[in-house]
This record gives C-alpha cells, sequence and structure tokens, in this order.
C-alpha cells in the first residue's frame, strides 16, 4: 500500500540557508501535519492543512512557513536556518476527521 | 497546556515475556484521544494503539493492550509474548478533542521509553 512520501530523506544545510520539505500524502488523504523531533527529543507539532488551508498551528518559527496544494501535497520551508533547527521533520497524513493518521519516514535536516 | 509523562526511559524485557510501560498525563479536559507509538531505528511513527476517553473499554490490537485508567490520567501500555521486532522507542501521546483535524493534529508526545527486547 502507498505511504506518506518525504523528500529528501537527508539534507544538509548551512546556518543562513534556506531549506524545503517536501510531503506526498497517501492517496486520497486531505490532511497533512508537520512535527519536527530535535535529537533524543520527542516530536513537536508544527502545523497541520486540510484542503490547503491551516487547519492548526503548533510551535513553528516564524522563519518556517508552510503551504498545502491542490493535489494535497505539502511543502514545508524554512529560511535562515539555525543550527538548533537541526532534527528529524515527520509529515503524516490522514482524512480529515478520522482518528489515525500515518507517518511519513522523515526528512533528516543537518544545519552546519 | 497538556502535559505527558513517561517515566520510564528506559525497560528491558526476555523476549516471549509480557512487559508494561507507563504513561500519565494531565489535562482538564474530558474530551481526547490517546495513542501508543512507536519509532523503531528505522525512525518512523508508527501507530501501535489508540483508546477514546469517551470509551470506558480498554483497547487492543493483538498483542498490544491498554490499561486506561481516566480518573487516575493513567494510560499504560502492555505487550504480551514480546518479540524481538517489538524492540524500538515508544512514545505516548495526547489528542485533545478540539483539534477537529483529527488524526495526528496537534499531538502532545511524552520524552518516550527505549524498549529493549533480550533474546
Amino acid at each position: 500500500a502507498a505511504g506518506v512520501i518525504q523528500s529528501p530523506r537527508h539534507l544538509i544545510k548551512e546556518k543562513r540557508e534556506t531549506a524545503t520539505l517536501k510531503c506526498y500524502p497517501i492517496p486520497r488523504h486531505d490532511t497533512v501535519y508537520w512535527y519536527q523531533q530535535g535529537p533524543g527529543q520527542d516530536p513537536q507539532f508544527l502545523i497541520s492543512f486540510y484542503e490547503k488551508m491551516q487547519s492548526d498551528k503548533g510551535s513553528i518559527p516564524d522563519r518556517f512557513s508552510a503551504q498545502q496544494f491542490s493535489d494535497y501535497h505539502s511543502e514545508l520551508n524554512m529560511s535562515s536556518l539555525e543550527l538548533g533547527d537541526s532534527a528529524l521533520y515527520f509529515c503524516a497524513s490522514s482524512l480529515w476527521g478520522f482518528t489515525e493518521a500515518f507517518f511519513g519516514q522523515g526528512t533528516r535536516l543537518t544545519v552546519v | 497546556a497538556q502535559t505527558v509523562t513517561q517515566s520510564q526511559p528506559e525497560m528491558s524485557v526476555q523476549e516471549a515475556e509480557t512487559v508494561t510501560l507507563s504513561c500519565t498525563y494531565d489535562t482538564s479536559e474530558s474530551d481526547y484521544y490517546l495513542f501508543w507509538y512507536k519509532q523503531p531505528p528505522s525512525r518512523q511513527m508508527i501507530l501501535v494503539i489508540r483508546q477514546e476517553a469517551y470509551k470506558q473499554q480498554n483497547a487492543t490490537e493483538n498483542r498490544f493492550s491498554v490499561n486506561f485508567q481516566k480518573a487516575a490520567k493513567s494510560f499504560s501500555l502492555k505487550i504480551s509474548d514480546s518479540q524481538l521486532g517489538d524492540a524500538a522507542m515508544y512514545f505516548c501521546a495526547y489528542r485533545s478533542a478540539r483539534y477537529s483535524g483529527g488524526g495526528a493534529d496537534g499531538l502532545t508526545f511524552g520524552k518516550g521509553t527505549h524498549l529493549i527486547i533480550q533474546p
């Protein structure tokens, strides 16, 4: 069965650079969620989208922005990268209102 | 704000035995969902089991079951007949029912319990 696809799987950027992470949800899933998991930490909710509109917002820094497109894929844009942004970034998808969501394998971002 | 506490950073169990992972949470809400997620070395987050707060019956999924004590705000995970493939980090998570998106909307995770399976 198709799963949540995230690209790239690994990304290395320098401080102050910009990064774009992509998430392709499971077919027919209309809701996507973004999480950030720092080294040895629990995942932190960043933001979610439903039908291209922001649904909920968590602890997403102002330097980050995200959007969902008409084909339901989502992109997380991160500017002025800092060393502390090094983390595993997860995307998950579900059908709106359904309890079960499925996570992708994550994008590991390393800022040097 | 809700908090989720997992007091066991690491647990070890012999293969084929039973192990229980603890989780407590703090909330003033009456309607919410609780989850256990598994994160193996591949780092992918995999849903193990979920519980709706309004349901008194404890959820069960094959070898995995929970003991949900709403009044005590406790949500422990029992793994029966432990297998080598169960070795992973286990996260307890809370989601308020006010997050209308469902799924993984606004999950609050605990710090995780690293489960080691001894062959």
